[in-house]
């Protein structure tokens, strides 16, 4: 299909391993977002990309989170020495507006849980 | 700090019932205003967005929603739901002004519809 795809949609971590999160956007999309996602809330940013520049990662909540788009398509979110308080649904958002205000189109996400 | 408030954790209704779910935000410039769903086992997609012009918008499935600007509000109505409309519902703004269009969600309503 022509959607967002996420893998893994299931990952498992022990306390302390590092995961990284895959995200294919619709292609040529231009604007990419990571939000996160507890159990029973909505979603919450965690960070923008505009083609491969990152221009936005106020919501990256603590410096053990990295996210990258070197080529301006893929992007991988990353998390460091995971801790149980990430255990969360990731997902991945893109659209094709140049500053994401238009309609993001979101993929199933990837749910992580930290054990 | 920007917030999305969603008054109904969880609606029960009987099909053909009508269905309000309240959506209030605090930003006092100016927004565009998202309802997504979520069906069991699926992600996100878009039901209907507001950025400017007739208040009253349509969506998808019969769905509709009006934004009151001195309200602060942007209210989801359908007037006769389906046990198919089983979900979560979210809604969302991402405000103009700034280099892009991060959604802020609210924690997002479950409607469940017996047969």
């Amino acid at each position: 299909g022509a959607g967002v795809s996420q893998s893994p949609r299931y990952k498992v971590a022990k306390r302390g391993q590092d995961v990284a999160l895959r995200c294919d956007p619709i292609s040529g999309h231009v604007s990419l977002f990571w939000y996160q996602q507890a159990l029973g809330q909505g979603p919450e940013f965690l960070t923008y990309f505009q083609n491969e520049a990152q221009l936005d990662k106020s919501g990256l909540p603590s410096d053990r989170f990295f996210a990258e788009r070197p080529e301006g398509s893929v992007s991988t979110l990353k998390i460091q020495r995971t801790q149980q308080e990430d255990s969360a649904v990731y997902l991945c958002a893109s659209s094709s507006s140049p500053t994401g205000r238009d309609t993001q189109y979101f993929g199933p996400g990837t749910r992580l849980t930290v054990l | 700090a920007q917030s999305v408030s969603q008054h109904n954790h969880h609606v029960i209704l009987s099909e053909a019932a009508s269905l309000e779910l309240g959506c209030n935000y605090s930003y006092g410039g100016t927004v565009n205003l998202f309802w997504y769903v979520q069906y069991p086992g699926q992600h996100l997609q878009l039901l209907l967005k507001y950025f400017s012009g007739d208040p009253l918008v349509k969506g998808i499935k019969g769905f509709e929603a009006e934004f009151i600007k001195s309200k602060f509000s942007f209210n989801l109505r359908k007037p006769s739901v389906q046990w198919s409309d089983t979900a979560e519902y979210f809604c969302a703004v991402n405000k103009l002004g700034g280099s892009q269009g991060n959604l802020i969600f609210g924690k997002g309503t479950k409607l469940s519809v017996k047969p």
